[in-house]
């Protein structure tokens, strides 16, 4: 049964932390999404990658927030400085190409 | 820019009473509306894709259905367990955009036994 994973499902961190956050696609999908989810926003587009190049990051706040797919079978968002107002779940999806978008179960992040 | 609102906010069901979810749009071309379902805890499991105004889907006792500016999440006899969140969203046709879904908040749907 195919299907994303990612880790870790829950983080809780202090302000100024660095997060990690990984994601492993559906093997054979070459495109990889980040959304944040939030009560208040719904579900919020970060950025995504296609074949490991990144298409759009528009969604993200540049200054703290990255993202890098070092290979095929890993995707990583990083938060350095992680603030409180990043609190938040966290989503990796993978599609084939433009297809449908396959969610994992999420990295609910906590900062104090 | 793609936008997408769904109504109600929040629907309360007894078991067995049919009722329908609304998804309306604004997308410059839609490639594909989807839609979701989210158990708490847990991410968006896929559920539909409609391409074109008049398609139909079915899934057990869930019914999608598209038209030009709307989408409706048609639920008859709901149980319990179809009890969820229900996020529908669009990816619009062009450019380098196609790849995107735009996301609705969600109908948060209880069903009481």
């Amino acid at each position: 049964d195919a299907r994303v994973t990612q880790t870790p499902r829950h983080k809780v961190t202090e302000m100024g932390q660095e997060v990690t956050m990984r994601c492993q696609p559906i093997l054979g999908h070459n495109t990889v999404f980040w959304y944040r989810q939030t009560m208040m926003q719904g579900l919020e587009l970060l950025a995504y990658f296609r074949n490991r190049a990144p298409l759009d990051d528009s969604g993200m706040p540049k200054d703290r927030f990255s993202a890098e797919m070092p290979d095929a079978t890993l995707a990583t968002l990083k938060i350095q400085p992680s603030e409180p107002r990043d609190s938040a779940v966290y989503f990796c999806a993978s599609a084939l190409w433009s297809e449908t978008q396959y969610f994992g179960p999420g990295t609910r992040l906590l900062v104090l | 820019e793609d936008q997408v609102t769904q109504s109600p906010e929040a629907l309360r069901l007894q078991e067995g009473e049919s009722s329908s979810l609304n998804c309306s749009y604004t997308v410059s071309g839609l490639r594909g509306l989807f839609w979701y379902r989210q158990d708490p805890g847990k991410g968006p499991e896929f559920l539909f894709t409609l391409y074109s105004a008049g398609e139909e889907k079915e899934k057990e006792r869930l019914k999608a259905t598209l038209t030009k500016k709307e989408s409706f999440l048609h639920i008859t006899a709901p149980k319990p367990e179809d009890s969820a969140t229900y996020l529908c969203a669009v990816q619009a046709r062009s450019g380098g955009s196609n790849y995107k879904l735009t996301f609705g908040k969600g109908t948060l749907l209880t069903v009481n036994p």
